[in-house]
């Protein structure tokens, strides 16, 4: 069964420093998501990505793909207090012409204080 | 272009009751997933649809179940509540199928059962 897994859950940072969210799932996947949901909130889409190698940037957020080592990054640069949220990685599975079936990690917990 | 709508926004039932939940996909999209949210579990896949079909579920008992209507719609049913049943459930909409991969989601239904 597909698992993925995130960490750090919890991330405490300081306004202005970077980091980086990992994000591993156990078996071979078409597709990567990264979403972001505020406290109460529903999920907003970050970035998809769909090959090895594939990078992407929106603001301070970076996200990354290496689909041989099943793993993908999220790197937050020069950090806000916008930016607290919970983020989440997700990964569907079943092929380009299949159905979805998105599995979602635990999320990541970010708090960024002054 | 509205978004993803999801009614009702809140729901409180008691245990035994059964419940429906409808989401409305952004105009065009024709996959409607289903996902339930909750603290212990966290983000679980329940089913997607196409075109009125559903090409994947997730490890649910039988008690929850769904449907898609012509124009999308989708509606998601949930008999004999349990108090575990209490969650937020998100729906996704999606183009469906080829490179259309990118989910918006709806705002919630936050359900509590009593």
């Amino acid at each position: 069964e597909l698992k993925v897994e995130q960490n750090p859950l919890f991330l405490s940072m300081q306004e202005g420093k970077n980091y980086t969210i990992y994000c591993n799932y156990s078996t071979t996947s078409d597709r990567l998501y990264w979403y972001r949901q505020d406290p109460g909130k529903s999920l907003e889409s970050l970035f998809v990505l769909l090959s090895n190698g594939a990078v992407k940037q929106e603001g301070r957020l970076m996200a990354s793909l290496d689909t041989k080592a099943r793993l993908s990054t999220l790197h937050i640069t020069a950090a806000v207090h916008d930016l607290s949220a919970t983020y989440f990685c997700a990964v569907d599975p079943t092929g380009y012409s299949s159905a979805s079936k998105i599995i979602f990690g635990s999320g990541t917990r970010l708090s960024i204080r002054p | 272009k509205a978004g993803v709508t999801q009614t009702p926004r809140y729901l409180i039932k008691t245990r035994g009751q059964q419940v429906t939940l409808s989401c409305s996909p952004i105009s065009g999209h024709r996959s409607v997933s289903w996902y339930q949210q909750t603290p212990g579990q966290g983000l679980q896949f329940l089913f997607e649809y196409f075109s009125e079909t559903q090409r994947n579920k997730g490890n649910f008992p039988g008690r929850f179940s769904g449907r898609q209507f012509s124009n999308s719609r989708s509606e998601m049913n949930v008999s004999t509540l349990e108090l575990g049943d209490s969650a937020l459930y998100l729906c996704a909409s999606s183009l469906g199928g080829g490179s259309s991969y990118e989910q918006y989601f709806g705002p919630g239904t936050r359900l509590t059962v009593t």
